[in-house]
C-alpha cells in the first residue's frame, strides 16, 4: 500500500520560505510512470495544484506560483520536497503531496498524503 | 491554462436521490478527466478517471460521462456516506486544473 506523509513546521513568518517534505513508502519514487506532486487548499476553499516532478528531475509548476516554487527529489530518501519563497497570508493552506500517474496513462492524483496545515503570521 | 468550472456549486439532496454534477472545461480535454470525494478535514480521494473508469472499491453508484468540454458525474442513489465535496480535474495539459468544487449537502 502506497502512502505519503507531508512533514516540515506549520508556522512561517511572511516573507520567508515555506519548506514541506514528502516522504513515500510502499512504493519507489523512481518507478518510470509516476510523477511527485504538490497541491494546496486554502481554509475553505478549493484544490490549487502547485507543481510535479518526476525522479528524471524534469519539473511542472502552477505558472501563478512558478517564480516562487521549487520542487526537489531525493532518492536515496524517497522523498521529495516544496520550497516556497516569499510567503504571505495567502499562502496559508493545507498542503497535500500526491503521487501523480502519467498524463500521458491516466493523470489522476492517488494517493494522497494526509495533509499538513501551514499558516503564514507574524 | 484550461479553466475548469463546476455546477452547481452546492447543492442539497435526500438520501436515495439521484445527484448529477456537471463540469465544463474552457477547451477540449479529450477524456482526461478525473473525479475526486473530499469530506472534511480529509484529503481528496480519486473517484473516476480518464472520465469514466471507477477507481479500484468505488461503489457503482457514481458514474461518469462526458468527452471534450463537458462532463458530469451522477450518482444514482445518494448514500449518507455520500455528502462530500466533489472536484473535477483536467489531466489533458501539463498543468492539471481543478474546478473548484460542488458541495454535496443533507437537504
Amino acid at each position: 500500500q502506497v502512502q505519503l506523509q507531508e512533514s516540515g513546521p506549520g508556522l512561517v513568518k511572511p516573507s520567508q520560505t515555506l519548506s514541506l517534505t514528502c516522504s513515500v513508502s510502499g512504493d519507489s519514487i523512481t518507478n518510470t510512470i509516476y510523477y511527485w506532486s504538490w497541491i494546496r487548499q486554502p481554509p475553505g476553499k478549493g484544490l490549487e495544484w502547485i507543481g510535479y516532478i518526476h525522479y528524471t528531475g524534469s519539473t511542472y509548476y502552477n505558472s501563478s506560483l512558478s517564480s516562487r516554487a521549487t520542487l526537489s527529489i531525493d532518492t536515496s530518501k524517497n522523498q521529495f520536497s516544496l520550497t516556497l519563497n516569499s510567503v504571505t497570508a495567502a499562502d496559508t493552506a493545507v498542503y497535500y503531496c500526491a503521487r501523480y500517474c502519467s498524463p500521458h496513462l491516466r493523470g489522476e492524483f492517488d494517493p494522497w498524503g494526509q495533509g499538513i496545515l501551514v499558516t503564514v503570521s507574524a | 491554462d484550461i479553466q475548469m468550472t463546476q455546477s452547481p456549486s452546492s447543492l442539497s439532496a435526500s438520501v436515495g436521490d439521484r445527484v448529477t454534477i456537471t463540469c465544463r472545461a474552457s477547451q477540449s480535454v479529450g477524456r482526461h478527466l478525473n473525479w475526486y470525494q473530499q469530506k472534511p478535514g480529509k484529503a481528496p480521494k480519486i473517484l473516476i478517471y480518464a472520465t469514466f473508469t471507477l477507481q479500484s472499491g468505488v461503489p457503482s453508484r457514481f458514474s461518469g460521462s462526458g468527452s471534450g468540454t463537458d462532463f458530469t458525474l451522477d450518482i444514482s442513489s445518494l448514500q449518507p456516506e455520500d455528502f462530500a465535496t466533489y472536484y473535477c480535474q483536467e489531466s489533458h495539459t501539463t498543468s492539471p486544473a481543478f474546478g473548484q468544487g460542488t458541495r454535496v449537502e443533507i437537504k
